[in-house]
């Protein structure tokens, strides 16, 4: 298996402007999860889905945030307006949601930069 | 509400036994504790896990003390390879209903592999 994939690797934009974050999991896992990491606040949950339904999104900071799953092997994470404070390496992850085997596997991350 | 405590940095010789300390001294009875590290520019890896008992894979040992209260992840065998950041980290299995939550990281153990 590929593991997650992540695109893209690399995204500058600028303020105001719409950010499209994309996720495939690995095949066959129950589970997917967006995470945020900055210097300040270091790894964030943001949301995570199973089966395709989100579950918890109460990391999710702001409205301009929203995130989709429309099947088992893709998801999008948008940012709309983006601002400078967006800034960060946006990570995905995936796993299974059986009992000692729900390790979660991390894609390379989104490094984001907002201007 | 920080549930686990670790050293902020920490040096180890190449070739020599790393031991990384974690506290935890408020886990509850379905807690289990992780182990994820993150080399520079990577995504979080898994290392490792437990619950009560000792245990130990291809990368890794974990001894959980008896009263559960603290860990120690130990690399055998250190290699430059091994210089990134280590998190401890205490998490249920499921919530009401069953199934996997998302990974609350601390600020980890930055662990520098000296040649």
């Amino acid at each position: 298996d590929a593991g997650v994939i992540q695109s893209p690797r690399h995204e500058v934009t600028e303020m105001g402007q719409e950010v499209t974050l994309r996720c495939k999991p690995i095949s066959g896992h129950d589970y997917l999860f967006w995470y945020r990491q900055t210097m300040m606040r270091g790894l964030e949950l943001l949301i995570y889905f199973n089966n395709n339904v989100p579950i918890d999104d109460s990391g999710m900071p702001e409205d301009r945030f929203s995130a989709k799953m429309p099947n088992a092997s893709f998801s999008t994470l948008k940012i709309q307006p983006s601002e400078p404070r967006d800034s960060a390496v946006y990570f995905c992850a995936s796993s299974f949601a059986v009992a000692q085997k729900d390790t979660q596997y991390f894609g390379p991350g989104t490094r984001l930069t907002v201007l | 509400d920080a549930k686990t405590t670790q050293p902020p940095s920490m040096d180890c010789a190449e070739g020599r036994a790393a031991n990384l300390p974690c506290n935890h001294s408020t886990i509850s009875g379905n807690e289990y504790v992780y182990w994820y590290r993150q080399i520079h520019s990577q995504g979080p890896q898994y290392i490792i896990h437990g619950l009560k008992n000792n245990e130990t894979n291809e990368m890794a040992s974990l001894i959980i003390t008896e009263d559960r209260k603290s860990s120690t992840l130990i690399l055998p065998h250190a290699t430059l390879r091994d210089t990134a950041v280590y998190y401890c980290i205490v998490r249920p299995w499921g919530k009401s209903g069953g199934g996997a939550d998302g990974l609350t990281f601390g600020k980890g153990t930055h662990l520098i592999i000296q040649p």
